[in-house]
């Protein structure tokens, strides 16, 4: 089992619909999560941080965080053509030494 | 600005010669590591560093070499570079003594060994 395992996609939405990205993790122990975008080419930039059970919300952008299932996802919104990239869910493990990946979920947002 | 910058950004070279990728952060950030990307493979860490003078194997360190004399450099060392190290590089940074364990991206190197 994949530490931390994400659907590589793609998804395809319409512009203006709700992206629904999800992730799920196997370290129990994990406390910090994060949400990076990464378009082709360039470096992952952050765009969300969760650290409690919950949602939290950031403009456009929610994450949500479910401990007890070990799952987190991030909701995108009034998607928009820019908003097409891979998705990286990270988790922080328990050492909090090392942040560990997903492979991403490519989302195409469709004008 | 604050920033994580890495050179070179592009590089090829040939296998066996030695090279160095620099990374350097403005930050402050006691915690630097190196990932490699691969299609497929998604990030994996190469070596981290939590503080000057220490530093610690990531998931895949073979053939790589690290040091850390400043707390801003972190700079990664091939010895002897082969094809299968072919991949894009990432520096990352992030300062998890005071709380913060978000780390941020240098802009990548696109290493290619034939």
């Amino acid at each position: 089992q994949k530490e931390v395992e994400q659907n590589s996609g793609p998804l395809s939405v319409p512009e203006g619909a709700i992206a629904s990205l999800n992730c799920t993790y196997s370290d129990r122990g994990s406390q910090s999560f994060f949400w990076y975008r990464q378009y082709s080419g360039k470096s992952p930039e952050l765009i969300m941080f969760i650290y409690s059970n919950g949602d939290k919300e950031d403009g456009r952008f929610t994450a949500q965080l479910n401990k007890a299932s070990q799952y987190v996802s991030l909701l995108i919104r009034d998607s928009q053509p820019s908003d097409s990239a891979t998705y990286l869910c990270a988790v922080l493990n328990t050492g909090f030494q090392k942040l560990v990946f997903g492979t991403g979920t490519r989302l195409l947002v469709s004008p | 600005e604050a920033q994580v910058t890495q050179n070179p950004r592009y590089l090829i070279t040939v296998t066996g010669k030695k090279l160095t990728v620099t990374c350097s952060q403005n930050m402050n950030h006691e915690y630097m590591s190196w990932y490699r990307q691969d299609p497929g493979l998604g990030l994996r860490q190469i070596y981290y560093s939590m503080n000057v003078e220490v530093t610690d194997k990531g998931d895949v360190p073979e053939g790589y070499k690290v040091s850390r004399k400043e707390k801003r450099n972190f700079p990664l060392i091939l010895e002897s570079p082969s094809p299968n190290q072919t991949s894009l590089y990432f520096c990352a940074s992030s300062s998890p003594q005071t709380g913060r364990y978000e780390q941020y991206f240098g802009p990548g190197t696109r290493l290619t060994v034939t």
